[in-house]
C-alpha cells in the first residue's frame, strides 16, 4: 500500500504565477488535510477536505488560496498570484476516518 | 484558540546523556502525537498517546501523556547522534475535524 504521494516535490515560481500542489491520499483514505510549514516553524493547519467537500478551511488565507478534493483524482491546493511569503513546505496528510493522519513527503515551494 | 508550546526550542546534548522535551497545551484533548522531522524531510510518526497516563516506549525514546495537566513529555535515554532531528508534538482538537495543532518544535543536536 503506497503512502501519501505529493507532487511535485519541489516547485519554483516567480511572483504572480500560479502554483498547483497535488496530493494523492493513501488507498482507502477519504480525508485529506493540508498543512504549511514556514522555515524554522512548526506545521500550521490550512484545510480539511473529504471527497468533494471542504469541511474546515479555517487555516486558509482568505485570498489567493483554494483547495479541492474531487470525486476522482488527487486533492489540489492552488495558490494564485504567488508572493515571496508563500515560500514554504506544504504537507498533505490523509486518514481513513478522520483519525490518525499519515503525512506525505511535502512540496517545497520557492517563489522568486 | 488552542496553543501548543514546546520547550526547550533547542537542545544540544552529549551522547549518552538523558533529557526530556516538554509539550504543554491549552485545552482539553484526548489524542497527542509526537513526530520526528529530519532536515528537508517529511514527518515520521513516533508515538500516538490516546489517554491519560499513557506511556509508550520505542528504543531510546519514551513518551507520556497527562491530560489533566495538559502535558506530554518525550524522554530521551542515553542519546546517540542518530537522534539528532527536530521533534514536534501535535494535539488533535477532536470534534468534527480532528485537525492537528503543532508545537513549535524542539531541535535536538546530539554531539559525539
Amino acid at each position: 500500500n503506497a503512502g501519501v504521494m505529493q507532487n511535485p516535490r519541489h516547485l519554483v515560481r516567480r511572483r504572480g504565477q500560479e502554483a498547483r500542489l497535488r496530493c494523492s491520499p493513501m488507498k482507502g483514505h477519504s480525508h485529506v488535510y493540508w498543512y504549511r510549514q514556514l522555515p524554522e516553524e512548526g506545521l500550521k493547519f490550512m484545510v480539511y477536505l473529504q471527497k468533494e467537500n471542504i469541511i474546515d478551511e479555517s487555516g486558509m488565507p482568505k485570498e489567493r488560496f483554494s483547495a479541492e478534493f474531487p470525486k476522482e483524482g488527487p486533492s489540489i491546493l492552488r495558490i494564485q498570484q504567488v508572493v515571496r511569503g508563500d515560500s514554504a513546505a506544504y504537507f498533505c496528510a490523509s486518514s481513513p476516518l478522520g483519525t490518525e493522519e499519515f503525512f506525505g513527503p511535502g512540496t517545497r515551494l520557492t517563489v522568486l | 484558540e488552542l496553543k501548543v508550546e514546546q520547550n526547550p526550542l533547542f537542545l544540544s546534548m552529549q551522547e549518552g546523556k538523558n533529557y526530556t522535551i516538554y509539550c504543554n497545551y491549552s485545552t482539553t484533548s484526548d489524542r497527542l502525537y509526537w513526530y520526528r522531522q529530519d532536515p528537508g524531510k517529511s514527518l515520521e510518526s513516533l508515538f500516538v498517546l490516546l489517554s491519560n497516563g499513557a506511556v509508550k516506549q520505542e528504543g531510546r525514546l519514551m513518551a507520556s501523556l497527562d491530560t489533566k495537566a495538559r502535558l506530554s513529555t518525550l524522554h530521551i535515554t542515553a542519546a546517540v547522534h542518530d537522534l539528532s532531528a527536530t521533534y514536534f508534538c501535535a494535539v488533535d482538537i477532536g470534534g468534527a475535524t480532528n485537525k492537528l495543532i503543532f508545537g513549535t518544535g524542539t531541535l535536538l543536536a546530539v554531539q559525539p
